[in-house]
């Protein structure tokens, strides 16, 4: 089982709509999440961090389900300039700063 | 400059012969990391330095993948006797310790190997 897993998609969504991507980790001690957006033939960025309570930031909310071991993203009101792809990031309880990206999830915003 | 800088941008080598990386991350960061992309796959991490040290080199796929940091500051990652499967984007990032930081990656190194 891979440590930090997506679901490829691609998501295929109309302009407005709202969408949502989970990811699930398989170290029950990891301790920081983020999500990170890369666009096509460019480097990721972070996009957000993921924190126990939940964050905003605009349209985008970000998750973390412990029991469960998942974390998620939500856009809302999608805007063509949201397609990319949308990385999961996992840091490992040891915190040796080994940073797990998962496959990443494709999104594309259509008009 | 302001960013993390890779070079070269993209290296097209023959089988067998070797190549290096290298990578400047941004002044006063003290964590690197390594990582690669094949098309249309995911990062895979291959090294992490803190300071000169690399306490993480579980991600290096053979021994003929090496790396190596100086004074802090430049890393340089050493692919010997290239593969055609090594062929990927080599990503550099650079965060400003240990810890949950934010990672701050340069634009890569395309590598091909024929």
């Amino acid at each position: 089982r891979k440590e930090v897993e997506q679901d490829p998609g691609p998501f295929n969504v109309p302009e407005g709509a709202t969408v949502a991507f989970n990811c699930t980790y398989s170290n029950s001690a990891s301790q920081s999440f983020f999500w990170y957006r890369q666009d096509c033939r460019k480097e990721p960025k972070l996009l957000m961090s993921v924190y126990s309570s939940g964050n905003e930031d605009g349209r985008f909310t970000a998750q973390l389900n412990r029991a469960s071991q998942y974390i998620s993203l939500l856009i809302r009101d999608s805007k063509l300039s949201d397609s990319a792809t949308y990385l999961c990031v996992v840091i490992g309880s040891s915190n040796t700063g080994k940073l797990i990206f998962g496959q990443g999830t494709t999104l594309q915003v259509k008009p | 400059g302001a960013g993390v800088s890779q070079s070269p941008s993209n290296k097209v080598t023959e089988k067998g012969k070797d190549v290096e990386l290298r990578c400047d991350p941004i002044s006063g960061h003290t964590a690197l990391y390594w990582y690669r992309q094949s098309l249309g796959q995911g990062l895979e991490f291959l090294i992490y330095f803190q300071g000169n040290s690399a306490p993480d080199k579980s991600g290096l796929p053979s021994d003929r993948f090496s790396a190596e940091r100086t004074g802090g500051s430049v890393s340089t990652l050493t692919i010997q006797r290239t593969q055609q499967e090594d062929s990927a984007v080599y990503l550099c990032a650079s965060s400003i310790g240990t810890g949950p930081e934010k990672l701050f990656f340069g634009s890569g190194t395309q590598l091909s190997v024929l």
